[in-house]
């Protein structure tokens, strides 16, 4: 089984609606949690970093579920510039090397 | 100009051959990463330095080595390329912080055939 998994995609949706990613976790050492987003094979870059309490940072909104081992990422109202790949990353020990899901594909269509 | 830069950014080689990918920051960050990513499998770690003299392999370093010339410089080889080395590959920095939560800044990306 793999450290981190994410949801199969590509989701293809429409301008304005409101799509959800989940990622699960095997380790439950593990310490933190974060999304990055990657554009067409460009170098991926921080999106959010995920709190227990959950956070939201405009139309996105990360979660942690401790008890089940997942993450998800929450984004409202799509837009054509959120069309990316969504990556999971999690850190098993703190200071330690991240490990990456495989990604999640969005496509937000007119 | 970009905080942490690679070259080449392509490159094609043929199999046997020993290649060099240079990665360069100036972001003034001690921990510096090298990351192959393959359509379907995310990004796989494949060496790690937590400062000059600290360098340490991860989840797929077979086949690979590097040197870490100074803090700022960091440098992947393949010492005999072979055809399933083709991929794209990615450098990155990052500043670990009191609190804990640590970001990675990436370079553009190498993109390497090897044939």
């Amino acid at each position: 089984r793999k450290e981190v998994e994410q949801d199969p995609g590509p989701f293809n949706v429409p301008e304005g609606a409101t799509v959800a990613f989940n990622c699960t976790y095997s380790n439950s050492a593990s310490q933190s949690f974060f999304w990055y987003r990657q554009d067409c094979r460009k170098e991926p870059k921080l999106l959010m970093s995920v709190y227990s309490s959950g956070n939201e940072d405009g139309r996105f909104t990360a979660q942690l579920n401790r008890a089940s081992q997942y993450i998800s990422l929450l984004i409202r109202d799509s837009k054509l510039s959120d069309s990316a790949t969504y990556l999971c990353v999690v850190i098993i020990n703190q200071g330690g090397k991240l490990i990456f899901g495989q990604g999640t594909e969005l496509s937000v269509k007119p | 100009d970009a905080d942490v830069t690679q070259t080449p950014r392509n490159r094609i080689t043929k199999t046997g051959k020993r290649i060099m990918l240079e990665c360069s920051q100036t972001k003034g960050h001690d921990r510096m990463y090298w990351y192959r990513q393959d359509p379907g499998l995310g990004l796989r770690l494949i060496y790690y330095s937590f400062d000059v003299k600290d360098i340490n392999k991860g989840e797929i370093s077979d086949g690979y080595s590097v040197s870490r010339q100074a803090q700022a410089k960091f440098s992947l080889s393949l010492e005999s390329a072979i055809p399933n080395q083709t991929a794209l590959y990615f450098c990155a920095t990052s500043d670990f912080p009191t609190g804990g939560w640590e970001t990675q800044y990436f370079g553009p990306g190498t993109r390497l055939l090897v044939l």
